[in-house]
């Protein structure tokens, strides 16, 4: 069975600073793997997705995240933080294109 | 623009008494999910139905089931909510294999 862990329940930045936020996974297959946003009160808006193409994955807002195989991660950033940015995301891993499994999320807090 | 749409955004019941809530796309997938998604927690999924075959997670409750008359509407039923039921329930579509996953923007349930 697929599992994904996100180390940090919340993370605070400045903004204008990097954001790192740190997602694991766990599967006996290749994985495909997902990082979602969620504002309150609102569904989840995907960012980017890994299919097994680059390893490095480029998505919406300026953010992107690095497959790396041999540490089973999946770590999401962003240069430059923004206030628009803070938000709750949601890493999340599927296998063969079946149900999503999420990690329990980090809210992300940008400080001015 | 094609989409995926939950009605009411939030609901209210009384403790016990049934509710229905309702999910319709546009996008014409084949398979769509309801996910519970309790106060500070990652989504959890539910059900799913691959066309007209229902798959119901091992771990889902009896007092939850769903109904999916045709390919555009699928509807998650509470039986007798209770105060643990409270939650964000979330649809979701997808064309199998195709990593493509579109959420609805949710329905609030509170349970008075």
């Amino acid at each position: 069975a697929q599992s994904v862990t996100q180390l940090g329940s919340h993370v605070s930045v400045s903004e204008g600073a990097l954001v790192l936020l740190r997602c694991n996974y766990s599967s006996s297959v290749p994985p495909y793997l997902f990082w979602y946003v969620q504002y309150p009160n609102q569904g989840l808006q995907l960012l980017l997705k890994y299919t097994s193409a680059a390893t490095l994955v480029k998505g919406i807002n300026g953010f992107e995240a690095e497959f790396k195989k041999s540490e089973t991660s999946f770590h999401l950033t962003k240069p430059s933080a923004h206030m628009s940015d803070a938000a709750e995301y949601f890493c999340a891993v599927s296998q063969y294109g079946n149900k999503l499994v999420f990690g329990a999320g980090t809210i992300l807090r940008v400080k001015s | 623009d094609a989409m995926v749409i939950q009605n009411p955004r939030y609901q209210v019941t009384q403790f016990g008494k049934p509710v229905t809530l309702s999910c319709s796309q546009t996008l014409n997938h084949n398979v769509m999910y309801w996910y519970q998604q309790k106060s500070s927690q990652a989504p959890k999924l539910l059900f799913h139905y691959y066309d007209k075959d229902f798959n119901n997670e091992a771990d889902t409750p009896d007092n939850f089931q769903s109904r999916r008359p045709n390919t555009s509407f699928c509807f998650l039923d509470i039986r007798s909510p209770g105060l643990g039921d409270a939650a964000m329930y979330l649809c979701a579509t997808s064309r199998p294999g195709s990593l493509g996953y579109t959420f609805g923007s949710g329905t609030r349930l509170t349970v008075v």
